[in-house]
């Protein structure tokens, strides 16, 4: 299952919402997760099926979809959310998605 | 406080060899399925091997079959990832990762919930 994410990059201001997508070439049903990594770090785990925020991520962040149509949002962007944001699909083995980039604008 | 801490990384020439470890502490090792997951310099995540709480199931991806074993040793809570025949291709950072099940349910797999700092490893001649 291959996924595409997009946008690539996203420029965006402190205290904007946004929205990064995540489509899937096939039904994935709600076996999603997104990851956020920030330059020399491991990735951390945000969200898994689709839609269940991880313990101790803050609730600006939520996810949303299934089948093969997904978003993740972050409703009042901070200066710790400027970093790189993965999907990762797992109903079929696992593949990631390639990446979104979140810059400050 | 789960930990996975990535030993192993260096520099080797094409052809050659490496053996990563991951020595995990926090959590019930035999109970999770764990994986090599890499990602190359300004590039994406990509999972090169896994491998279930048992042993009893393996995956590679084809970019590494015949060349990559993924191995644990359960008594000692580390997992291993031997690496032959190296190639630039395989250039990275190799990040260790716990999965959020012991194995796979047919196709269906798992997230990962807790990573490692990843272990350089440079092919170059």
């Amino acid at each position: 299952i291959q996924m595409t994410q997009s946008p690539s990059t996203l420029s965006a201001s402190v205290g904007d919402r946004v929205t990064i997508t995540c489509r899937a070439s096939q039904s994935v049903t709600t076996w999603l997760a997104w990851y956020q990594q920030k330059p020399g770090k491991a990735p951390n785990l945000l969200i898994s099926k689709a839609s269940n925020l991880e313990s101790g991520v803050p609730s600006r962040f939520s996810g949303s979809g299934s089948g093969t149509e997904f978003a993740l949002t972050i409703s009042s962007l901070q200066p710790d959310d400027f970093a790189t944001y993965y999907c990762q699909q797992y109903e079929n083995y696992v593949t990631f998605g390639q990446g979104t980039r979140l810059e400050i604008k | 406080e789960v930990q996975l801490l990535e030993s192993g990384g260096g520099v080797v020439q094409p052809g050659g060899s490496l053996r990563l470890s991951c020595a995990a502490s926090g959590f019930t090792f035999s109970s999770y399925a764990m994986a090599w997951v890499r990602q190359a310099p300004g590039r994406g995540l990509e999972r090169v091997s896994g491998i279930s709480g048992s042993s009893t199931y393996i995956y590679h991806t084809d970019s590494v079959k015949g060349r990559f074993t993924i191995s644990r040793d359960n008594s000692k809570n580390t997992l291993y990832l031997q690496m032959n025949n190296l190639r630039a291709e395989d250039t990275a950072v190799y990040h260790c990762a716990k999965g959020t099940l012991e194995h796979c349910s047919g196709r269906r797999c798992y997230n990962f919930d807790s990573w490692g700092q990843g272990a350089l490893v440079t092919v170059s001649s």
